[in-house]
C-alpha cells in the first residue's frame, strides 16, 4: 500500500496567481499521476508524471498551465498557473505501485479561485 | 476508445433499501475496479474482479463482472448511512462517470 500525503488541502487564490500543490508518498513508486475533480462528479487526469522525464498531459492539459515537477521518486509538484475562477476544482494526486494492481490517492487539494 | 458508461449517476433511498449501480461499456475488459469516495478523501478501492462471470461480495455489497467483461455491477442490500458516497468503476486510466450516493436515515 501507500500514504499520500497533499498540500495544501485547500486554498483560496485570487485570479491571476499561480498555486504549487506538493505530494509526498511514504515509498517509492514509479508512476504517479494528477486528476482534477469537480465535487460529486468523476475524475479527469490532467498528468502522468514519470521520474527523471517529463510529464505526460491529457489532452486539454498544457505544461505551461500545469507545470509538472518530479524530482524523485517520492514526490511531486503540481502548479495551477495564472489562475481564473475557472480552474477551482479538487486536485488529486495518485499513485500505481507496480503489482499492487490498484490506485491509491491523496486526499485532495480544494482549490477556490476568486 | 474505451469508455466506461456509469448509472445511475445520482441515487438518493431510504436506509434499509435495496440498489444497483451500473457500469457498462462496448469494449472488453481484462479487468474493472470499484472505488469509494467520502467526501474530503481521495477514492478507496472496494474490489477489483477479474474473471467473467465473477461474483464478489464484501458484507453487504456484491459486486459482478459480466461474462463478456464488458460490464459490471455494484448491489447494496439493506443501505446505510455510512454507505453514503461517490462510487467510481475503474479501468487504469479509464474512470466511469460516478455514482453519488445518498443514504438518508
Amino acid at each position: 500500500s501507500a500514504v499520500i500525503s497533499q498540500k495544501p488541502s485547500r486554498d483560496i487564490c485570487q485570479r491571476g496567481t499561480s498555486l504549487t500543490i506538493q505530494c509526498q508518498v511514504d515509498s517509492q513508486v514509479t508512476m504517479m499521476f494528477w486528476y482534477r475533480q469537480q465535487p460529486g462528479q468523476s475524475l479527469t487526469l490532467i498528468a502522468t508524471a514519470n521520474q527523471g522525464s517529463e510529464a505526460t498531459y491529457e489532452s486539454g492539459f498544457v505544461i505551461d498551465k500545469f507545470p509538472i515537477s518530479r524530482p524523485n521518486l517520492t514526490f511531486s509538484t503540481l502548479t495551477v498557473s495564472n489562475m481564473s475562477p475557472e480552474d477551482s476544482s479538487i486536485y488529486l494526486c495518485s499513485v500505481s505501485i507496480l503489482g499492487a494492481g490498484e490506485l491509491f490517492f491523496g486526499e485532495g487539494s480544494r482549490l477556490t479561485v476568486l | 476508445t474505451q469508455l466506461l458508461e456509469q448509472s445511475p449517476q445520482f441515487l438518493s433511498i431510504q436506509e434499509g433499501e435495496n440498489l444497483t449501480v451500473y457500469c457498462n461499456s462496448s469494449s472488453v475488459f481484462s479487468s474493472l475496479q470499484w472505488y469509494r469516495q467520502e467526501p474530503g478523501e481521495g477514492p478507496v478501492l472496494l474490489v477489483t474482479v477479474v474473471t467473467g462471470g465473477e461474483v464478489k461480495k464484501l458484507k453487504r455489497l456484491t459486486f459482478q463482472f459480466g461474462d463478456a467483461r464488458k460490464d459490471s455491477s455494484l448491489h447494496i442490500t439493506a443501505a446505510q448511512p455510512g454507505d453514503t458516497g461517490l462510487y467510481l468503476c475503474n479501468y487504469q486510466l479509464i474512470w466511469g462517470a460516478g455514482t453519488k450516493l445518498i443514504i438518508k436515515p
